[in-house]
């Protein structure tokens, strides 16, 4: 089975400081994506990437920045956190081939910005 | 503009009522249509995939549907655990960058005994 993991299921930070939000699969795919979801808005793309080093800005990257260094591992960054990124964060991931649209995601983490 | 459209927003059914989902997509040259399933506070758990019209998948209480413009999601003689928020998504059209998917913003179900 496909495992996504993320590193904090909830985490609080303060306007300002910098977070970072890590993401790693076990299945070697190649694609990883970072949404966020808010209620009445549903899951939004901020980030993905098709490759190690490459990445591509969904709809919302304002804010927000990424990395992927190893494949396995997709890191996204709050430059400086503000209360509007307050959200459920996911991190998903997915193959190339016959399978390349099935997302398979992680946990969440759910980020408070007081 | 939204790519899927999903409907009702949410939907209260007694054990045992069957009823339907609806996802409509506006998306040209259909690559897939995708069902997930999210419980609170969890992240979405894929469910299954539809390729072409006319094309069937079930799983357990779920049957999902294709037509050339919409997708369903039948549940029948649902249980409270069937209760969580369904989701469907499509991929970008041809010519966008490839590999994301627009999603639904969900149907919220709830199953009570």
């Amino acid at each position: 089975d496909v495992k996504v993991t993320q590193s904090s299921r909830y985490l609080v930070k303060r306007t300002g400081e910098k977070v970072f939000l890590e993401c790693v699969q076990d299945m070697d795919h190649e694609n990883m994506f970072w949404y966020r979801q808010d209620p009445g808005l549903g899951l939004r793309l901020i980030y993905f990437s098709y490759d190690v080093k490459m990445k591509e800005k969904g709809d919302i990257p304002e804010g927000y920045s990424v990395s992927r260094e190893k494949k396995e591992r997709f890191s996204l960054i709050l430059e400086s956190a503000s209360t509007n990124q307050t959200s459920m964060y996911l991190c998903a991931s997915s193959t190339d081939g016959t399978r390349y649209y099935e997302q398979y995601f992680g946990p969440g983490t759910r980020l408070t910005v007081t | 503009e939204d790519q899927v459209t999903q409907s009702p927003e949410a939907l209260r059914l007694q054990e045992g009522e069957s009823s339907s989902l609806n996802c409509s997509y506006t998306v040209s040259g259909l690559r897939g249509l995708f069902w997930y399933r999210q419980d609170p506070g969890k992240g979405p758990e894929f469910l299954f995939t539809l390729y072409s019209a006319g094309e069937e998948k079930e799983k357990e209480r779920l049957k999902a549907t294709l037509t050339k413009k919409e997708s369903f999601l039948h549940i029948t003689a649902p249980k409270p655990e069937d209760s969580a928020t369904y989701l469907c998504a499509v991929p970008a059209d041809r010519g966008s960058t490839l590999g994301r998917l627009y999603f639904g913003r969900g149907t919220q179900l709830t199953v009570w005994p």
